[in-house]
């Protein structure tokens, strides 16, 4: 039982490349996430899943794209990386329970973008 | 402006020393979590507290609600090196916001 994984672990880009980071759990929870970290900011939600086929956007979801082909998988494609999305990032899955959700998090993927 | 606020940010102290993390709020929620990240891991949860005024103790670890459900404490008795992390205070506004974090550094 891997719990939540995601690749790569490191990837450095140059700006206006594109990438593509992978999220997989095999917990079978219905609702996936992806966050970014920075020093200071605490977890910021780019997007969220509900369920498979389904997406919305979070609190910073500009320059981001996902898709959740999968209730397995959840993808963040950055289309045109910039300097101001060097983050790392983090993605978590739950079982919906309203307010005492439990979210499990993955090691995360470092990407410094220059 | 953060909607869950920590303090303090940054807590660097000797082991056995005890410590108390805050995280404030002028929101009342129905339910607080408090997560640790340690350093090059994602945040694993320790705890969630739902009623006011509630207690809950993992080992060395005192976890507090607020009577007006609108603030919670960490408190760590006799800290230790493997405590070291970021703790961060999180809260259901429709999703899960976090707080900044506060990060703690507990030398031998």
């Amino acid at each position: 039982n891997a719990g939540v994984t995601q690749t790569p672990k490191f990837r450095v880009l140059k700006t206006g490349q594109s990438m593509t980071l992978l999220c997989a759990q095999d917990m079978n929870h219905e609702y996936m996430y992806w966050y970014r970290q920075d020093p200071g900011m605490g977890l910021r939600l780019i997007h969220y899943s509900v369920g498979e086929g389904t997406t919305a956007k979070g609190e910073v979801p500009d320059g981001y794209n996902v898709s959740r082909l999968k209730k397995q998988n959840f993808l963040l494609g950055l289309e045109s990386a910039a300097p101001s999305q060097t983050s790392v990032y983090f993605c978590a899955s739950s079982y919906p329970r309203g307010t005492q959700e439990t979210q499990y998090f993955g090691p995360g993927t470092r990407l410094l973008v220059l | 402006t953060q909607l869950l606020e920590q303090s303090p940010q940054f807590l660097s102290i000797q082991e056995g020393e005890n410590l108390t993390v805050y995280c404030n709020s002028s929101s009342v929620f129905s339910s607080l979590q408090w997560y640790r990240q340690e350093p090059g891991e994602g945040p694993v949860l320790l705890v969630t507290v739902v009623t006011g005024g509630e207690v809950k103790k993992l080992k060395r670890l005192t976890f507090q609600f607020g009577d007006a459900r609108k603030d919670s404490s960490l408190h760590i008795t006799a800290a230790q090196p493997g405590d070291t992390g970021l703790y961060l205070c999180a809260a259901h506004r429709g999703k899960l916001i976090f707080g900044q974090g506060t990060t703690l550094q507990v030398k031998p």
